[in-house]
């Protein structure tokens, strides 16, 4: 089972400041999902990326896809308290065989906007 | 649209006990998935199921039980409920491969508390 790193685990911050959480991973993935999960909600897609290298804009959101396909990172602009909640990244689990839409999430980064 | 749909929202069972959460969408997706969720642990798998009448194990299916006899509802069966069990309980959806990257459709969650 490919196992992802999230970073940082927790994130504090300002309304109006930048910020980025990254996922990485050893090994090469076929794709990334990112999702956001407000507090007593279930997560929701903001974004799948595919082609190494590919960027991708969600409003102030900035999602970018590493060139070997083994990171990616979600950048955010001018940090809205909005934007407080756990962001999850996930891939398809590829255990031999057809993944039946299985994910493999990483363990989140909690984010706090303070207004 | 209602999406996918959980009950309860929260439980409180004694050591022991038994239950079943309920979960149902009107989305006519063919997959189906129970994931529970631990403080800092992202989200772990526990049954799925490809389609009426299949259904198959995930990464922590012990003390779990599942069945699938319509399209729409997947409920997920805890037989002698453990501290251990106390998390919480998200069940998702997709279409059938083809129709997306493996997105994922989550519902709002059951947050369960042995005791």
């Amino acid at each position: 089972t490919q196992l992802l790193e999230q970073s940082p685990q927790f994130l504090s911050i300002q309304e109006g400041e930048n910020l980025t959480v990254y996922c990485n991973s050893s090994s090469v993935f076929s794709s990334l999902q990112w999702y956001r999960q407000e507090p007593g909600e279930g997560p929701v897609l903001l974004v799948t990326v595919v082609t190494g290298g590919e960027v991708k804009k969600l409003k102030r959101l900035t999602f970018q896809f590493g060139d070997a396909r083994k990171d990616s990172s979600l950048h955010i602009t001018a940090a809205q308290p909005g934007d407080t909640g756990l962001y999850l990244c996930a891939t398809p689990r590829r255990a031999g065989g057809t993944s039946y839409g299985k994910l493999t999430f990483g363990q989140g980064t909690i984010l706090t906007v303070h207004p | 649209n209602a999406g996918v749909t959980q009950t309860p929202k929260f439980r409180i069972l004694k050591i022991g006990q038994s239950m079943t959460l309920q979960c149902a969408q009107d989305m006519n997706h063919n997959y189906m998935y129970w994931y529970r969720q631990d403080p800092g642990m992202g989200l772990k798998l526990i049954y799925y199921s490809v389609g009426a009448g299949i259904t198959d194990k995930g990464e922590v299916p012990n003390g779990y039980n599942v069945s699938r006899s319509t399209t729409e509802d997947f409920p997920l069966r805890l037989e002698l409920a453990a501290p251990s069990q106390t998390s919480v309980y998200f069940c998702a959806s997709r279409p059938t491969a083809g129709t997306g990257i493996y997105e994922q459709y989550f519902g709002p969650g059951t947050r369960l508390t042995v005791t």
